[in-house]
């Protein structure tokens, strides 16, 4: 079974800053892989997701992150961070089942980064 | 907003008792997770149905179990609660039947204490 792991569980950086947050995955195969964002007191939302292609993906609100298959890592990455993008950032990934046309079970999620922007 | 609805926002029982949580996936979408949200587990994912059938199954316990009716609305039932199922529970929906490269629109959750 596929596992993720987020190696800094509270960030914390000032406006302005830059941001990366490290994702790593453990599987063998082929993976897709996501980071959702959960702002104070909202819902999961995406930010960017990864399944083929170019290993470098744009999300909303300029954030970005790059596969590294040798690596087995997904980094998101900010140039400058704002106020706003205080909130907790989880990585998920999945495997697409050949069996079963490219479905997949649900998403497994990290244990998450808790980013804090100080004005 | 995601347009995922889940009720109540806030429930609060006691040991042994049973709950229902209700999930309403966005307009048109076919399929509901279920995931639970711990200190100590992080996110986990319970069950998928798809249209009326489950579809797959990850960390659910037998006390645990949901449906999805008719009008794709989704109920996960928890029974003979225990203090370690105090968590957030959310569903999320995607349009089809589970492919892997879906982006799953998740509800505001539902918290559960037990006491």
């Amino acid at each position: 079974a596929q596992s993720v792991s987020q190696h800094n569980h509270h960030v914390i950086l000032s406006e302005a800053a830059s941001l990366e947050l490290g994702c790593n995955y453990s599987y063998g195969g082929t993976v897709n892989l996501f980071w959702y964002v959960q702002y104070p007191g909202q819902h999961l939302q995406l930010l960017l997701k990864y399944f083929s292609g170019d290993p470098l993906v744009k999300g909303i609100k300029g954030f970005e992150a790059e596969f590294i298959k040798s690596k087995f890592s997904f980094n998101l990455r900010k140039p400058s961070v704002q106020w706003s993008d205080t909130a907790e950032y989880f990585c998920a990934v999945n495997v697409a089942f050949i069996s079963s046309g490219g479905g997949a079970d649900g998403l497994t999620f990290g244990k998450g980064t808790h980013l804090i922007i100080q004005p | 907003d995601s347009g995922v609805t889940q009720t109540p926002k806030h429930l609060i029982t006691a040991t042994g008792q049973r709950v229902t949580l209700r999930c309403s996936p966005r307009s048109g979408d076919l399929s509901v997770y279920w995931y639970q949200q711990s200190l100590d587990q992080g996110l986990q994912f319970l069950i998928q149905y798809y249209n009326g059938e489950e579809r797959a199954k990850g960390n659910i316990l037998e006390r645990f179990s949901a449906q999805q009716f008719p009008d794709l609305h989704s109920e996960l039932n928890l029974s003979s609660l225990e203090l370690g199922d105090s968590a957030l529970y959310f569903c999320a929906s995607t349009p089809g039947w589970g492919y892997s490269t879906d982006t799953q629109y998740f509800g505001p959750g539902t918290r559960l204490t037990v006491l």
